[in-house]
């Protein structure tokens, strides 16, 4: 079947860096997505990777590794506005995006 | 503001209780989407369409039933549901279904069946 794991909730200090972990399993792949989600609103768009490496953007970057099935977020110079799920997905051979469950992130001051 | 609006954005209803959700989106997108998130678990791809063809149902209950006008309108019919369908039901849509097309979501109707 397919499947994507993901740990349920991080904790983080203001100030920090944090990655989040991303394990997909599925039918072909088409590429992987991060979305950010803050309580009561809807995800938002963070990042698409489809090749191998790290892409950057401002204070956060995604890394992919396709043979290992295996995506990572990762948020430097945290802040308090940086507090909201974060959502993995993965296409399949379809198109189709499998997500995962997301990781709530909590950022202490 | 994403460009994707839905109302309204909560909603009571009783298990006999005929009720409709609305999308529309103002980015002249092709793709529109009907997802489920329930708490704590991974979002539910409920339907897809694309140039207001449907082109995925993924084994959802006829108790839901969508409707896609024109592309960029998207309406959920509801009609004698179930306690468990209690969710947040979240529109969205994208330029196209495939590769790197983002989706841009709605903020979503809270639904709570009684």
């Amino acid at each position: 079947g397919q499947n994507i794991d993901q740990p349920t909730e991080m904790t983080a200090t203001e100030g920090a860096i944090v990655q989040i972990n991303c394990t997909y399993q599925t039918s072909g792949f088409n590429g992987l997505f991060w979305y950010q989600q803050h309580a009561g609103e809807a995800p938002t768009f963070l990042s698409y990777n489809v090749l191998d490496g790290l892409e950057e953007k401002g204070r956060f970057s995604s890394f992919l590794s396709r043979s290992k099935g295996y995506s990572y977020l990762l948020l430097k110079e945290l802040q308090m506005k940086d507090s909201a799920s974060y959502l993995c997905a993965a296409m399949d051979s379809n198109y189709q995006l499998i997500w995962g469950a997301g990781t709530k992130l909590i950022i202490k001051p | 503001e994403t460009g994707v609006t839905q109302t309204p954005r909560h909603l009571v209803m009783g298990m006999t209780n005929k009720k409709s959700l609305k999308c529309e989106q103002h980015l002249g997108h092709n793709a529109m989407y009907w997802y489920k998130q329930s708490a704590k678990k991974p979002l539910e791809l409920m339907f897809v369409y694309n140039f207001k063809e449907q082109t995925e149902n993924n084994s959802v209950p006829s108790r839901f039933s969508p409707e896609c006008p024109n592309s960029s309108h998207l309406f959920l019919h509801l009609h004698t549901l179930q306690p468990e369908d209690s969710a947040l039901y979240l529109c969205a849509s994208s330029h196209g279904t495939g590769g790197s097309y983002e989706q841009y979501f709605g903020p979503g109707t809270r639904l709570t069946v009684t």
